[in-house]
């Protein structure tokens, strides 16, 4: 089956980019996406990218998909404390269900 | 539209009791999906409906496992028996085609088996 791997952890500076990254197995995905999540609470949709195109860029967030290697990555710029979170990558398969990765969990330091 | 909404947002049973947990997806959103989170995992998927028609089933939905979404709108999902096992977050997300299927998630269930 379908199999979606991130780092666990990413310790990062305020005010430094954060880069989290995302392996998957899916060759027939069309959109990959990026969620957030605080504790206790859903996943909140932050961003996604059609699997024919190699970046996308919305306000601090930079998506960038490497189709070949099938490797997602996600740049957080400027990162801000409000940032740290679960941070979860998930490939649509076919029947339009989610895989998700792991989460990484991201913690910006003051 | 206030979103996708759950309820109850958590409930704690005895194991070997029945639980029903509630969605109401954003309106006119026509999919909807249930998902389940253990804790320090990323969501599975257990279930899709597609109006009032259930269209997929993961094999982590047991025979202890039921979903409904009778007429189209919300969805309930019912654990019978519950076992310690199921304690988890149950995250249910909706979406439609104009928003080019992108499913956007509620604040999800956490059940706790005693």
């Amino acid at each position: 089956g379908e199999d979606v791997e991130q780092s666990l952890f990413l310790s990062v500076r305020e005010g430094d980019s954060s880069v989290i990254n995302c392996t998957y197995t899916d060759s027939s995905s069309t959109y990959l996406y990026w969620y957030k999540q605080e504790p206790g609470a859903g996943l909140q949709l932050l961003t996604y990218i059609f699997s024919n195109m190699d970046m996308k860029q919305d306000q601090r967030l930079t998506v960038l998909l490497n189709k070949k290697d099938k490797h997602l990555s996600l740049r957080i710029a400027d990162t801000q404390t409000g940032d740290s979170a679960i941070y979860f990558c998930a490939d649509e398969a076919a029947g339009n269900k989610l895989t998700f990765g792991g989460g990484t969990r991201v913690l910006v330091k003051p | 539209d206030t979103g996708v909404s759950q309820d109850p947002r958590h409930k704690i049973t005895k194991r070997g009791q029945n639980v029903t947990f509630r969605c109401d997806p954003i309106s006119e959103h026509n999919r909807l999906y249930w998902y389940r989170q253990t804790l320090g995992q990323g969501p599975e998927f257990l279930t899709y409906f597609q109006n009032e028609a259930q269209l997929e089933k993961s094999r982590l939905l047991s025979d202890r496992f039921s979903a409904e979404r009778p007429k189209g709108s919300f969805s309930t999902l019912e654990i019978q028996r519950t076992e310690q096992g199921d304690s988890a977050m149950y995250l249910c997300a909706s979406s439609a085609p104009t928003a080019g299927e992108t499913q956007y998630f509620g604040p999800g269930t956490r059940l706790l088996v005693l």
